[in-house]
């Protein structure tokens, strides 16, 4: 088992470009989670899914991020414009039958 | 509803002392508790869940924690620190039951270990 998979691991980019982090879930589980982590504000939760569709995302922090799982295997976080407030560690995670998360390595992107 | 408290940002043990790391938590509902660690650059890892059945759970690297019902805690201890224990730790709450999802993390505590 690969884990939960996400790529790219680290991304640079200038203010109001598009940025698209991406998540492979361990096959099986049928919730997926998007998280950000900041310093400031710790782990929040931006979206999650269940059996591909959206079920919460509330925490998404405004309409410049959007989320899609197009199918069980993979899922997308999309940020556009980019703005350097949106420099954090992305993280995903999935889960399966049995309570408790499976997380990714992340995605530490900075916006400059 | 649910919240998590984890009391202290950073605690400093000596090796081989006691680790010692506080979570508090606030559930309307019977909660499943989890602690996380996460080593530097790397995603979270799970060190132990409180499902509803015993109330000291025993997890990965001789961590273990117990829920305590009355106290609305579950604290994380481990007898002697090792220096490979060095990481931040976050405690996290969901609801129990059917169709319950989300969890909410704690702020998370780092973890030195002093030679």
């Amino acid at each position: 088992d690969a884990g939960v998979i996400q790529s790219p691991r680290h991304e640079v980019t200038e203010m109001g470009q598009e940025v698209t982090l991406r998540c492979k879930p361990i096959s099986g589980h049928n919730s997926l989670f998007w998280y950000r982590q900041t310093m400031m504000r710790g782990l929040e939760l931006l979206i999650y899914f269940n059996n591909n569709v959206p079920i919460d995302d509330s925490g998404m922090p405004e309409d410049r991020f959007s989320a899609k799982m197009p199918n069980a295997s993979f899922s997308t976080l999309k940020i556009q414009p980019s703005e350097p407030r949106d420099s954090a560690v992305y993280f995903c995670a999935s889960r399966g039958e049995t309570y408790g998360y499976t997380f990714g390595s992340g995605t530490r992107l900075t916006v400059v | 509803a649910q919240s998590v408290t984890q009391l202290g940002s950073h605690v400093s043990v000596s090796e081989g002392a006691l680790v010692l790391l506080r979570c508090n938590y606030s559930s309307s509902v019977p909660p499943y508790l989890f602690w996380y660690v996460q080593y530097p650059n790397q995603g979270l890892q799970l060190l132990l869940k409180y499902t509803s059945a015993a109330t000291l759970v025993k997890g990965i690297n001789g961590f273990e924690a117990e829920f305590k019902k009355s106290e609305t805690s579950f604290h994380l201890t481990k007898p002697s620190a090792h220096m490979s224990d060095a990481a931040e730790y976050f405690c996290a709450v969901g609801p129990s039951g059917a169709g319950s999802y989300q969890l909410t993390f704690g702020k998370g505590t780092k973890l030195s270990v002093i030679p």
